[in-house]
């Protein structure tokens, strides 16, 4: 069965501060992992996904199939990252399949 | 990018009435619509999947009666909550995944509608 699961329903940190948005999944196959954002009042938008190994707006995310996480990370976190976040999941390769959501995180960021 | 448009963002009802929610591909042609719910603060439910030229599939536990889905062409799917009751009260988001119009930014979502039945 397909997991995708987030601990933290909310989080807050301090401008400037570290923060990691924990992600962990459970899948019979072979997965893709995402991260989406959404920010007030917009739609939901891809961050990052895990094939791209790439970073955005300062935030990376390494898949790690060992402890089957993709936690997601910034250094130094910026009042304009406050918004939910997803991490979500689907079949490797899928072009036309579902995608499994965590239940969210709500990143604060203080002034 | 690949655009979804979401109509209308925002709907009061009557309860008993039905409400018709409408998910346009602007620049693609999708051939397969996902349909979410998406309660305060919590993650996005998928409800059914819609796929033009054929019937939607549901998901288990999702009244097929209720929420009649209907995928008219290929950019156009519609989703009709039927004698709505203050329990459907939601917000409702559409998806279109990658392979519909071969884009690469993963997959694009409407901009939600909120249902308030009264």
């Amino acid at each position: 069965a397909q997991r995708v699961t987030q601990p933290e329903k909310l989080l807050s940190v301090f401008k400037g501060a570290p923060v990691e948005l924990k992600c962990n999944y459970s899948y019979s196959g072979s997965p893709e992992l995402f991260w989406y954002v959404q920010y007030s009042r917009q739609r939901l938008q891809l961050l990052l996904r895990h094939i791209s190994r790439e970073s955005i707006k300062g935030f990376t995310a390494d898949l790690n199939k060992g402890e089957t996480s993709f936690h997601l990370k910034k250094p130094f976190a910026q009042e304009e990252d406050s918004a939910m976040y997803y991490c979500a999941l689907t079949r490797r390769g899928s072009t036309l399949g579902r995608l499994y959501f965590g239940r969210g995180t709500q990143l604060t960021v203080w002034p | 990018g690949a655009v979804v448009s979401q109509h209308p963002s925002w709907v009061i009802c009557k309860s008993g009435t039905s409400v018709k929610i409408e998910c346009r591909s602007l620049d693609f042609q999708a051939t397969t619509m996902f349909w979410y719910r998406q309660f305060p603060k919590q993650s996005l439910m998928l409800m059914a999947t819609s796929n033009e030229g054929s019937k939607a599939t549901y998901e288990q536990g999702v009244e097929k009666d209720k929420f009649l889905i209907n995928h008219a062409s290929l950019t156009l799917s519609t989703l009709t909550v039927t004698s709505a009751h203050p329990e459907d009260s939601s917000f409702y988001i559409c998806s279109a995944p990658p392979g519909t119009g071969n884009f690469l930014d993963g997959y694009t979502f409407g901009s939600g509608t909120r249902l308030t039945v009264v």
